[in-house]
């Protein structure tokens, strides 16, 4: 059975801190997301990692994949509190199956 | 357009009643998807549907019932719902091949009494 499991499940986090949110993934896949969800809201697409050793940045955000450890990371630099809500790595099964972690709830205090 | 669109919003259905989800993209893409989301988890996908036709059902109780009349239209229909069943449904679409990924739309949160 395919697990992604993500570390922490909920991170509490000074402004100006960083701190990295691990995605761990147990099947062969090289196609991975990170989305962010704030309460009540859908899905936003924050990354799309194709390959293996895939880094991408987008302000505070940085992702990066490893496919051969089956772990992607999501590292925050410099946190504010806009940042607070709920980041979930999903991995791609096939090309047509979309396979959602356990989520990682993000607070920023000041 | 780069959007799914998914209608209605908001819905409020009866134990008895039927109803059903909609979901349109006109981007192009050949798969089309329904997750649903409880709170505090994350989304669990229910079906899959490649060049129209369903390819994957994950062992979903038959009160919800998948349609897809086109390439840019799905529907989810339901039918004697059970209060547990009240969650967020997200419709997604995707190209299947390149690197563009899945969009998911707005969402439809849905509460069975």
């Amino acid at each position: 059975e395919l697990k992604v499991e993500q570390n922490p499940l909920f991170l509490s986090m000074q402004e100006g801190k960083n701190y990295t949110i691990y995605c761990n993934y147990s099947t062969t896949s090289d196609r991975l997301y990170w989305y962010r969800q704030d309460p009540g809201k859908s899905l936003e697409s924050l990354f799309v990692l194709l390959s293996n050793g895939a880094v991408k940045q987008e302000g505070r955000l940085m992702a990066s994949l490893d496919t051969k450890a089956r772990l992607s990371t999501l590292h925050i630099t410099a946190a504010v509190h806009d940042l607070s809500a709920t980041y979930f790595c999903a991995v791609d099964i096939d090309t047509d199956k979309l396979i959602f972690g356990t989520g990682t709830r993000l607070q920023v205090f000041p | 357009d780069t959007e799914v669109t998914q209608t209605p919003k908001h819905l409020v259905m009866g134990m008895t009643n039927k109803k059903s989800l909609k979901c349109e993209q006109h981007m192009g893409h050949r798969a089309m998807y329904w997750y649903k989301q409880k709170a505090k988890k994350p989304p669990e996908l229910m079906f899959v549907y490649s060049y129209e036709k369903l390819s994957i059902n994950e062992s979903v109780p038959s009160r919800f019932s998948p349609e897809c009349p086109n390439s840019s239209l799905l529907n989810l229909h339901l039918h004697a719902l059970q209060p547990e069943d009240s969650a967020l449904y997200l419709c997604a679409s995707s190209p299947l091949y390149g690197p563009w990924g899945y969009t998911f739309g707005s969402g439809t949160r849905l509460t069975v009494v």
